[in-house]
């Protein structure tokens, strides 16, 4: 069985500061490792994902994520946030190759709110 | 349309009244996947389908909870004699290359 844990369930940061939202997670196989945001009144979208190869990932919008096996951990970070980025943050994970890999299992959820 | 479409997107049921979700897939995605978000929670697995055949059913939390899709496109999740316990996010996704494609869900109220 797989588990996501989040860390924080609520990460308030003041416009232009720097983030980061943790997530670890426990697998006894290999993994694909998520991070959906959720806008306010919208739906899940994908903004990140690490499937294999370079373990630092990034999103068209300044987000980057490091898969840590050691620490079973990817947590997301952002050195400049802004109003725009308050939403609800998932970290989700799936088996990797060879593994039952169709199904997420996501963690409870950060909010972060962005301040002027 | 070019995303996933869910309808309603709200419901408000009496307790003890049946209702029916429906998922409109993005065309061509094989795999769909129903999922229950409570408030304030992560959403949760409930059940998955390739095409027509539900292959993994185990998230249901109990058989008043029903999923089909008989021709492979369009899923109905029916919950049967609702219960308070039931109000949640009901999320519909598709899934292509690892990447799974949510819907905007339905609010599921049960007075």
């Amino acid at each position: 069985a797989q588990s996501v844990t989040q860390l924080d369930s609520q990460v308030p940061v003041f416009e232009e500061a720097p983030v980061e939202l943790r997530c670890n997670y426990s697998s006894s196989v290999s993994v694909y490792l998520f991070w959906y945001v959720q806008y306010p009144n919208q739906g899940l979208q994908l903004l990140l994902k690490y499937l294999s190869g370079s373990t630092l990932v990034e999103s068209i919008n300044g987000f980057e994520a490091e898969f840590n096996k050691s620490q079973t951990s990817f947590h997301l970070r952002k050195p400049s946030v802004h109003i725009s980025d308050t939403a609800e943050y998932f970290c989700a994970v799936s088996g990797g190759s060879g593994g039952s890999n169709y199904k997420l299992t996501f963690g409870k959820g950060t909010l972060l709110t962005v301040n002027p | 349309g070019a995303g996933v479409s869910q309808s309603p997107r709200y419901k408000v049921a009496k307790r003890g009244q049946d209702v029916a979700l429906r998922c409109d897939p993005i065309s061509g995605h094989v795999s769909l996947f129903w999922y229950q978000q409570a408030l304030g929670q992560g959403p949760e697995f409930l059940t998955y389908f390739q095409n027509e055949a539900q292959l993994d059913k185990s998230g249901l939390p109990s058989d008043r909870f029903f999923a089909e899709r008989p021709e492979g496109s369009v899923s109905t999740l029916k919950i049967q004699r609702t219960q308070q316990e039931d109000s949640a996010v009901y999320l519909c996704a598709t899934r292509l290359d690892n990447e799974q494609f949510f819907g905007p869900g339905t609010r599921l109220t049960v007075l």
